[in-house]
């Protein structure tokens, strides 16, 4: 158990225009789900926190209103990139806590690309 | 703040060959330490982990100590597979009730048949 499922694996899209990531926990509810963003050969930077019905937690210099987090249930929180631009270009990763455990499941991982 | 510092990849090796991968880290406090593993197409998996200073964590043939005096948390492994082959990931929590990770950049490994 303890899947996390991310949706599309890639998505291109043009410079200007929104573009929303799905990230679910298939077997279980998530108390608190997280967003990362990773570089090429470079470590995994959080974004943001979200906890289920209440307003995400963003780290020190992510643009909230750029990159919109909602956490609609306990199985399925988003992230939306919106007036997406080349340097938002990024691997997303989500990933989500079990029951208040401290362990972290993460998914597979967005490619974004921004042409 | 804290960081996590692992070495560059790539790393190839052959079968049965012994590997290590270092790990250090700057923390402030008493950090929780861990090893993720991601293999082509998946998600991190926590492969193990170590709470507290000398403990040993240990999974799939895989270990790892936590040094508090060297700062490290070195990843070995006496003879790998092919399946081994992955991008392994140091990381930290700044105390064991904390779950915010930081992350190393990671270590891409291939182990050749």
């Amino acid at each position: 158990g303890a899947v996390v499922s991310q949706h599309p694996s890639w998505v291109i899209c043009k410079s200007g225009t929104s573009v929303k990531i799905e990230c679910r926990s298939l077997d279980f509810q998530a108390t608190t789900m997280f967003w990362y963003r990773q570089f090429p050969k470079q470590s995994l930077m959080l974004m943001a926190t979200s906890n289920e019905g209440s307003k995400a937690t963003y780290e020190q210099g992510v643009e909230k209103d750029k990159f919109l987090i909602n956490h609609a249930s306990l199985t399925l929180s988003t992230l939306t990139v919106t007036s997406a631009h080349p340097e938002d270009s990024s691997f997303y990763i989500c990933s989500a806590n079990r029951d208040y455990s401290r362990e972290q499941y993460f998914g597979p991982g967005t490619r974004l690309t921004v042409t | 703040g804290n960081s996590v510092t692992q070495m560059e990849g790539p790393v190839t090796l052959s079968e049965e060959a012994f590997l290590t991968i270092n790990c250090t880290y700057t923390a402030t406090g008493y950090p929780s330490l861990f090893w993720y593993v991601q293999y082509p197409g998946e998600g991190l998996q926590l492969l193990l982990k170590a709470t507290k200073a000398d403990d040993k964590g240990s999974n799939k043939g895989f270990e790892a100590t936590y040094r508090k005096e060297t700062t490290s948390f070195h990843l070995e492994k006496g003879s790998v597979q092919v399946s081994d082959s992955a991008v392994y990931f140091c990381a930290l929590t700044s105390t064991p009730n904390d779950y915010k990770l930081s992350f190393g950049a990671g270590t891409t490994v291939t182990v050749r048949a």
